[in-house]
């Protein structure tokens, strides 16, 4: 069962334009949100973080915006660079501070130049 | 500051033999997770340790799959005997403990074909 949903599988957008990634899930225990980007060969990185006392959190040109009821948050590029293309991961945990991250499946993001 | 270091970086065997991977974490990691990320998925995890001891290998395949941490530093996974549905990425992280901000620190994996 997957515990955090992710779309689109794969997106591509134009240089300067917004990058919007979706995630869903349902274990309303989880109290941690992190976002990973991930280049070809490289290991995951963490990009950005949301806790769900806040509904939107910005570092930089990286936005994430978070619906507790809806149970669902997104990542936002603004003006997205070619430098942006890798794959992004959103990810949960739950409520103790050891618990296990679940991975979304990812989404591949394209920026064309 | 030095990252996680993993090897090999890739392997290649065939169906029922035996492959092992090794991870060195970040100097003072207190905790340390192997992952498998199978191609286009997500990472899931496998085991995760807290110094020497195992924390969760809920999702370890344990008839063919084991992982030890010696001294709380080091750790190696191993797979014996490996089936095709192995091949993946198997992703070494660790993260700090005390000051636990969630951040996990990967490795750039270690890639395993399985024919």
């Amino acid at each position: 069962q997957q515990q955090v949903k992710q779309s689109p599988q794969s997106l591509i957008v134009q240089k300067g334009g917004i990058s919007i990634i979706n995630c869903a899930y349902e274990n309303t225990a989880f109290d941690y949100f992190p976002w990973y980007q991930q280049f070809p060969g490289k290991g995951p990185a963490l990009l950005i973080a949301i806790r769900p006392d806040v509904s939107e959190k910005k570092e930089g040109r990286f936005t994430i915006s978070f619906n507790k009821s809806a149970k669902q948050f997104s990542l936002h590029i603004m003006d997205s660079q070619p430098g942006d293309s890798a794959t992004y991961f959103c990810a949960a945990r739950g409520g103790s501070t050891l618990g296990r991250l679940y991975f979304g499946r990812g989404t591949q993001l394209t920026v064309w130049p | 500051e030095a990252g996680v270091a993993q090897s090999p970086r890739y392997k290649i065997i065939e169906k029922r033999q035996s492959v092992a991977f090794w991870c060195n974490p970040i100097s003072g990691h207190a905790t340390l997770y192997w992952y498998q990320q199978i191609l286009g998925q997500g990472p899931k995890l496998l085991i995760q340790f807290q110094n020497n001891g195992v924390v969760d290998d809920s999702q370890l395949p344990k008839d063919r799959f084991s992982a030890e941490r010696l001294k709380g530093v080091d750790s190696t996974l191993k797979i014996q005997p490996a089936k095709l549905e192995d091949s993946a990425v198997y992703l070494c992280a660790s993260s700090s403990e005390g000051r636990f901000t969630g951040e996990l620190f990967f490795g750039e994996g270690s890639r395993l074909t399985v024919l």
